[in-house]
């Protein structure tokens, strides 16, 4: 079936380092990516996505490019801040239906000044 | 402008009782979903209305889980005879849908539900 994993968390930085969150898939057809993120308090917001291989999305100075040999959709941002601090969600919906979205486990991420 | 709005925003109940939980769209969106996040765990697909209809219930985990959305806005999920295992926080979200394709999801903040 579709799935979506992710590096566990929590993770911990300080301020100005460079992140990585890893997440990979398994899909049937070729599926649109996305990182979601939720702020304390918040609802979920969709980051950012990638519909074809080979994309790059980015918003905010995240990024993260759909590599689908090895279907892989790692978030990177060269210099995290404190108000990054929030909870990582990767996803896919299959096909071309914006329904029934497949999230990830989520990544807690805490910046430190 | 108004994004999706859910209340409760927590709701405590006890095993066994009923309990309803409302979603309000953003205005002019066709598309609506519901997914429940249980603690430390991405939210699951629960079902997907287009317009007034259940267009995907295959996410509903059984059938004390029910809902509606009668005039083709406001959502409502029912869940009948709770049980501790329905602690989650359910999560509405709502979208543009034209010409048979949806775009982005909006979601709400959720509703905190536990059931004691």
């Amino acid at each position: 079936g579709n799935s979506v994993t992710q590096m566990e968390g929590p993770v911990t930085l300080s301020e100005e380092a460079f992140l990585t969150i890893n997440c990979t898939y398994t899909a049937t057809g070729y599926p649109s990516l996305f990182w979601y993120v939720q702020y304390p308090g918040e609802g979920l917001q969709l980051l950012l996505k990638a519909t074809k291989a080979d994309d790059k999305g980015s918003n905010k100075g995240f990024e993260a490019t759909y590599r689908k040999e090895t279907t892989s959709f790692h978030l990177e941002k060269g210099s995290v801040q404190v108000s990054d601090s929030a909870v990582y969600f990767c996803a896919l919906i299959t096909g071309t239906s914006y329904d029934k979205v497949i999230f990830g486990p989520g990544t807690s991420l805490s910046v430190i000044p | 402008g108004a994004g999706v709005s859910q209340t409760p925003s927590n709701k405590v109940t006890e095993k066994g009782k009923y309990v309803e939980l409302r979603c309000d769209p953003i205005s002019g969106h066709t598309a609506l979903y519901w997914y429940r996040q249980s603690l430390g765990q991405g939210p699951e697909f629960l079902i997907y209305f287009q317009g007034t209809g259940a267009a995907d219930d295959s996410g509903l985990p059984n059938d004390r889980f029910f809902a509606v959305r009668p005039e083709g806005s406001v959502s409502t999920l029912k869940i009948q005879r709770t049980e501790r295992g329905d602690s989650a926080v359910y999560l509405c979200a709502s979208s543009l849908e034209l010409a048979g394709e949806s775009y982005e999801q909006y979601f709400g903040p959720g509703t905190r539900l536990t059931v004691t």
